[in-house]
């Protein structure tokens, strides 16, 4: 939405380039990720997630990319496109939790 | 398959009055949650309902308090409005109970304290 951008971390890449979003995680007890995208004036999209007994997986031009030992989070996004600008937020689940808890969020601005 | 479909789309109230918001998940989720967005304090968990029964709720004050339908849309309430809660107001829907699997959000509702 409106004024998510505000004080964000932002990456900014020309068409075409790979992006690469990082986040770090809090909580060693937690066992499911996800990234969501969240255009201006619009509520958060499911991107991908994944679990804790992976440490990768790739979905259409996305992959994230997991390591518990040092609690970091990635999304790689091939080929950026205008429309993949966007604030991307990491949450991370820990396990017996209904809770997610959410990143701040990366600001991503894409070049033609 | 309709999405997430949060009213109103913006609001505006004085401090010390009350607002009502709403949320119909998608058809088929039983899961409600409920999500405080701001530039300051990023995503916040307000609350999850399933099945009409509050199931989790995060750290905000007993100002804030929602109900489940049984029909699964769900109403947040805010009672004695400060300025602080001037907000994106986020509603997200799953299939079943619980932070561990994809939800689905609506566009939220902009609310303005004056």
């Amino acid at each position: 939405g409106e004024n998510v951008g505000l004080h964000l971390p932002t990456l900014s890449v020309q068409e075409g380039d790979n992006s690469i979003i990082n986040c770090a995680y809090s909580n060693s007890a937690s066992d499911y990720f996800i990234w969501y995208k969240q255009e201006s004036g619009k509520g958060p999209q499911f991107i991908i997630d994944i679990r804790s007994n992976m440490d990768k997986r790739q979905g259409q031009r996305v992959t994230v990319l997991l390591n518990k030992t040092v609690k970091h989070l990635s999304l790689q996004i091939a080929a950026t496109q205008p429309g993949d600008s966007a604030v991307y937020f990491c949450a991370e689940t820990p396990g017996g939790s209904y809770i997610p808890t959410f990143g701040r969020g990366t600001s991503l601005i894409v070049h033609p | 398959k309709a999405g997430v479909t949060q009213t109103p789309r913006y609001l505006i109230k004085t401090r010390g009055q009350q607002v009502t918001l709403s949320c119909s998940p998608i058809s088929g989720h039983r899961s409600v949650s409920w999500y405080q967005q701001t530039p300051g304090q990023g995503l916040q968990f307000l609350f999850e309902y399933f099945s009409e029964t509050q199931r989790n709720k995060g750290n905000f004050p007993g100002r804030f308090s929602g109900r489940q339908f049984s029909n699964s849309r769900s109403e947040m309430n805010v009672s004695t409005l400060e300025l602080g809660d001037s907000a994106l107001y986020l509603c997200a829907s799953s299939l079943e109970a619980g932070g561990n699997q994809p939800q689905h959000f609506g566009d939220g509702t902009r609310l303005s304290i004056l």
